[in-house]
């Protein structure tokens, strides 16, 4: 069974760019999760989405958006971007949504550099 | 607000012996624990989970144990080996009071296993 692919794997963008990060979980996984990586944070959730709906979000500005299409892939978008949002975005998949038994897998992430 | 904590950002230990992998967290809310292993440019792998209403969860050489009253848990690995090598992430989770579901990472501690 395929993991979670995410891409592109690297891009560098300039301050006030928008970019978009797409995600594709594991087949049969209907929940995404996107986590942002950086040295000084650690692993920081962004939002989740479950059938096509976002059922959490995290304190990150409105900058940071997402959806998920109907085949449970899905796409996260930053705007205006700031050379504060350099990091490692990670995808995650699970069967479920809601529950801590469904535990999450993990993208090998998007190193975003914003220069 | 640093909700999961892992106080000790390295270890190193002797192939063959055991690993002890602390972490502590602040919210009593929280109700199932996770650990996933990091290693660099690839997404975090889940290693073991451990639900609120036990104590003790074991999987070939990974061991999670939680204190409750202490809110901390730590992760064994016995006997260690090289390819045990890794970032180490303690991760944590609540679903009551219909809250969505989210994991609260700590910083990580990287394994260092040496032959």
């Amino acid at each position: 069974k395929a993991g979670v692919t995410q891409t592109p794997r690297y891009l560098i963008k300039t301050r006030g760019q928008q970019v978009t990060l797409s995600c594709s979980p594991i087949s049969g996984h209907r929940s995404v999760s996107w986590y942002q990586q950086t040295p000084g944070q650690g692993l920081q959730f962004l939002f989740e989405y479950f059938s096509e709906t976002q059922r959490n979000k995290g304190n990150f500005p409105g900058r940071f958006s997402g959806r998920q299409f109907s085949n449970s892939r899905s796409e996260m978008n930053v705007s205006t971007l700031e050379l504060g949002d350099s990091a490692l975005y990670l995808c995650a998949s699970s069967v479920r949504s809601g529950t801590g038994a469904s535990p999450l897998h993990f993208g090998n992430g998007t190193r975003l550099t914003v220069t | 607000d640093q909700q999961v904590k892992q106080n000790s950002p390295s270890l190193s230990v002797q192939e063959g012996r055991i690993s002890i992998l602390n972490c502590d967290y602040t919210n009593s809310m929280f109700d199932y624990f996770l650990w996933y292993k990091k290693y660099p440019a690839e997404g975090p792998t889940f290693l073991i989970s451990i639900s609120s209403i036990k104590d003790k969860n074991e999987d070939g050489r990974f061991t999670v144990f939680l204190n409750k009253s202490a809110k901390h848990l730590s992760l064994h690995i016995v006997p260690s080996q090289p390819g045990d090598s890794a970032v180490y992430f303690c991760a944590a989770s609540s679903n009551s009071g219909g809250s969505n579901y989210k994991l609260t990472f700590g910083k990580g501690t990287l394994l260092t296993v040496n032959p």
